[in-house]
């Protein structure tokens, strides 16, 4: 069973507002989890990452927040940019593997 | 939900050996499979992508005679390491897409090679 899950397939937002990319996941033994970012025909590439003891890690535009009470992880982009339109993976790691959701695609409107 | 599987997870090898890692979509049938390499600082790299009954794709750079891709199955695709070396240590990730011809890819949990 998917134990990391992207309960959106897909999410279009104008430019310039808050994008929000959600991901649920079963495993309360996850010690850290992870955003990745995907463009057609290349492979995900690392975007920003949390430990299981933090509650939000923040890089540029990019924020992520883990609520370990209820499983759930959140990737925010503010402003969003046309370039940020591609599919986002959450994962999460447990011990030596990773647990990826199956993506949501991202469409940043101009 | 699709679930894919990856066996070994972890595997330890001597150099000049030959290593295979098995990827398998255990609740649908997968089309298309991606194999990956996990670099530091997390990034994946794309190694190569198959589709069944036909061969892999490589991407630029991947050395189609050493990393051996078979999918010959619907649910099956192996990644064959040739004559190990120490630099082919990493965490091998393979990743599963089915009929729907959309974007959804379903990752195995991966393969630590260790090279000694």
């Amino acid at each position: 069973d998917q134990q990391v899950k992207q309960n959106s397939p897909s999410l279009s937002v104008q430019e310039g507002r808050i994008s929000i990319l959600n991901c649920d996941y079963t495993n309360s033994m996850f010690d850290y989890f992870l955003w990745y970012k995907k463009y057609p025909a290349e492979g995900p590439t690392f975007l920003i990452s949390i430990s299981s003891i933090k509650d939000k890690n923040e890089d540029g535009r990019f924020t992520v927040f883990l609520n370990k009470s209820a499983k759930h992880l959140s990737l925010h982009i503010v402003p969003s940019q046309p370039g940020d339109s591609a599919v986002y993976f959450c994962a999460a790691r447990f011990g030596n593997q990773f647990y990826f959701g199956t993506g949501t695609s991202l469409t940043v409107i101009p | 939900g699709a679930v894919v599987s990856q066996h070994p997870s972890r595997v330890i090898c001597k150099s000049g050996t030959s290593v295979k890692i098995e990827c398998r979509s255990l609740d649908f049938q997968a089309t298309t499979m991606f194999w990956y390499r996990q670099f530091p600082k997390q990034s994946l790299m794309l190694m190569a992508t198959s589709n069944e009954g036909s061969k892999a794709t490589y991407e630029q750079g991947v050395e189609k005679d050493k990393f051996l891709i078979n999918h010959a199955s619907l649910t099956l695709s192996t990644l064959t390491v040739t004559s190990a070396h120490p630099e082919d240590s990493s965490f091998y990730i393979c990743s599963a897409s089915g009929d729907s011809g959309g974007y959804e890819q379903y990752f195995g949990p991966g393969t630590r090679l260790t090279v000694t």
